[in-house]
């Protein structure tokens, strides 16, 4: 079976720019989240979507957005990049329900984002 | 105040022995969840381990079992018989909540296996 898969895998951008990531989740799975992982630091939660409906939303500004689509694929957008917004975004699925075992949230190789 | 405490930066280990993995939590919710991810250097969190706030036991999976203390706010990971494969950065974290939306996550600890 498939893991989470992301695309693209590493991304070159320019200060100013825009950026679409996107992220496929281990079929089966409705839920999405989204982290930033800067270097040496753990990840950090950006997004949360469950049935195409945003359900948790961390600490970060408006430039960045996040959708999912019915097929519970999703994509991360990054307006007006920052250096500062040089990262690994890793891309988590999940099956929600009503036993706590069932929310272990799996990983895709995340994208690799330099900002120049 | 962190929800996630990892105090090991680096750690090493001689090849075939164990080695344990620090992390201590801080919340208020009487149901969370703590997870175990091992991260390689190309970037790919993988899961190893969970343990629930009401699980009786410790959590146990092949050569990882999570020494899990309560009272003491710990979820420490141990593995058991390190290979050279161990090698990684190991990140420790936390679901508040049975649903949760969000994990939090510690800063990490770099492990090397010493052949």
């Amino acid at each position: 079976d498939a893991g989470v898969t992301q695309s693209p895998t590493h991304l070159i951008k320019t200060r100013g720019q825009q950026v679409t990531l996107r992220c496929s989740p281990i079929s089966g799975h409705k839920s999405v989240s989204w982290y930033q992982q800067v270097l040496g630091q753990g990840p950090q939660f950006i997004f949360q979507y469950y049935e195409k409906e945003e359900r948790g939303r961390g600490n970060f500004p408006d430039r960045f957005s996040a959708r999912q689509f019915p097929n519970y694929s999703s994509e991360l957008n990054v307006n007006a990049l920052l250096l500062g917004d040089s990262a690994l975004y890793l891309c988590a699925s999940s099956a929600i329900g009503s036993s706590l075992a069932k929310n272990i949230q799996y990983f895709g190789a995340g994208t690799r984002l330099s900002v120049l | 105040a962190q929800k996630i405490t990892q105090t090991q930066p680096g750690m090493f280990v001689q090849e075939k022995e164990a080695v344990t993995l620090d992390c201590t939590y801080d919340t208020s919710d009487p149901s969370y969840g703590l997870f175990w991810y091992k991260q390689p250097s190309s970037g790919e969190m993988i899961f190893l381990i969970y343990q629930g706030s009401y699980d009786q036991q410790n959590a146990t999976e092949g050569r990882y079992s999570l020494n899990f203390q309560k009272a003491r706010k710990s979820a420490n990971l141990v593995i058991s018989a390190s290979q050279l494969g161990d090698s990684a950065m190991y990140f420790c974290a936390m679901r508040e909540g049975p649903t949760g939306n969000q994990f939090y996550f510690g800063t990490g600890t770099s492990l090397t296996v010493i052949p």
